[in-house]
């Protein structure tokens, strides 16, 4: 069973456009992670948000994190065409991460 | 340094058929994780382990065993392959354990079973 949920599943815009995308989870968690996914490639750490945190900043990357509604938001502010990519949320507990199905991502030039 | 790495990176078996996915990292990482990507769906954790000589079951483990003999190593055998296990499998693998800190993926390994 999938924990995290992400929302849209697919996300097209264009270059310098702001993109949001949405995760909700259905259990408790010690903290929550977003991973990007290049095209036929692993995964790869982007930012991670504890569960006594609300909001976490890395370059243009900006996390929430709404414990009360279990859910969490990743905004990239100025898209850029390398930006394409699947995002996927991950909440973790019980030395596991619990992943969504991803939001794909595409900037358009 | 590597990182994680994965051996092989494609294959294709016949029903029936076994084979084992090396998983390696050289970042003296005391976790690490198998995961299957199947389209549509995001990653799911087939077995971990929490240090050398340990392994536990993730949320999909039936059809495939595991071994961490040595810290840097973690393998993933299929025994009898079904084509349910066509699928790309991710290894990962992180310092503590990975509901606190981030996990460091391999590129995976593409598994198609006819």
């Amino acid at each position: 069973s999938q924990q995290g949920e992400e929302d849209p599943q697919a996300l097209s815009i264009q270059e310098g456009e702001n993109a949001t995308m949405n995760c909700s989870y259905k259990t408790s968690i010690n903290n929550l992670q977003w991973y990007r996914q290049n095209s036929g490639r692993g995964l790869v750490h982007l930012i991670l948000i504890r569960s006594n945190e609300r909001e976490k900043h890395s370059g243009r990357l900006r996390v929430t994190l709404d414990t009360s509604k279990k859910s969490s938001s990743l905004l990239i502010t100025a898209s850029r065409a390398a930006d394409t990519a699947s995002y996927f949320c991950a909440g973790g507990s019980n030395y596991q991460l619990i992943w969504g199905a991803g939001t794909k991502l595409i900037i358009k030039p | 340094n590597a990182g994680v790495t994965q051996t092989p990176k494609f294959r294709v078996l016949k029903t029936g058929q076994s084979m084992t996915l090396l998983c390696a990292q050289d970042m003296n990482h005391e976790y690490m994780y198998w995961y299957r990507q199947d389209p549509g769906m995001g990653l799911r954790l087939i077995h971990y382990s929490v240090g050398e000589g340990t392994t536990a079951k993730g949320e999909v483990p039936d059809g495939y065993n595991v071994s961490r003999l040595k810290k840097q190593n973690f393998l993933l055998g299929l025994e009898s392959a079904a084509p349910s296990q066509t699928s790309v499998y991710f290894c990962a693998s992180s310092y503590v354990g990975g509901h606190y800190n981030e996990q460091f993926f391999g590129p995976g390994t593409r598994l198609t079973v006819l």
